[in-house]
């Protein structure tokens, strides 16, 4: 499975656009980008995930490097209580029951 | 509303005391799996379920046990705590797996419970 590296922080101001990014360099032709993030201790929480091309959502938007290597969410307009930590996470589309592996993820901080 | 629900979401026990915590899902899934979470070293899958009566090790399935005896619930067990098995636990639950559909539907998200905070002494 493809490793991925976050960086472990972020700040971000309130109203502005957070922009998570995420390597992911020896991702494979099959792997999906799936996003969860995590707010406080609660049970993390989907946000997205995508192939080969940009997705959006009602929560956030996923870029995609042509070459697959990175990616980056998007929160567009970042509230207080998007502060989470993020996880991205790289997993191979046979749907082995044991394939989504978090790592350490991106603590993202929105500051007023 | 749709949720998995573990219980007990607090609990403090001494070693050797087996204990019990349960999950239930009300959303038809096939697929359920246990996590714990410890400070540095995120989220490593204990058990998983793809169907009922199938069940298998994640990562870290030493010290645990599992049944699926029903499609709704997962229980984990604990057969005797160490402290060393103090964590926060977390159950999830997804219709087939834990991808989402290859068309982006949603319909398989990974759903997660709300934790449960085990101190074993």
């Amino acid at each position: 499975d493809a490793k991925t590296t976050q960086p472990p922080s972020m700040d971000c101001a309130e109203g502005r656009a957070a922009n998570l990014p995420c390597n992911h360099s020896t991702i494979s032709g099959n792997e999906y980008v799936y996003w969860y993030r995590q707010i406080h201790s609660q049970g993390p929480q989907y946000i997205i995930h995508g192939l080969k091309n940009n997705e959006t959502n009602e929560m956030a938007s996923l870029i995609i490097t042509e070459d697959r290597k990175s990616s980056t969410l998007i929160l567009p307009h970042a509230t207080l209580r998007d502060t989470a930590v993020y996880y991205c996470i790289v997993s191979p589309d046979n749907n082995a029951g044991n394939m989504l592996t978090f790592g350490g993820g991106t603590r993202l901080m929105v500051k007023p | 509303e749709a949720q998995v629900t573990q219980n007990p979401r607090y609990l403090i026990t001494v070693t050797g005391k087996k204990l019990t915590v349960t999950c239930s899902q009300n959303m038809n899934h096939e697929y359920m799996s246990w996590y714990r979470q410890d400070p540095g070293l995120g989220l490593r899958q204990i058990y998983y379920s793809m169907n009922v009566e199938v069940t298998d090790k994640g990562d870290v399935p030493e010290g645990y046990k599992v049944s699926r005896k029903e499609k709704r619930n997962f229980p984990l067990i604990l057969e005797s705590p160490s402290p060393n098995q103090t964590s926060l636990y977390f159950c999830a639950s997804s219709f087939n797996g834990p991808l989402v559909g290859e068309w982006g539907s949603g319909a398989n998200v990974l759903t997660f419970g709300a934790g449960s905070r085990l101190t074993v002494l």
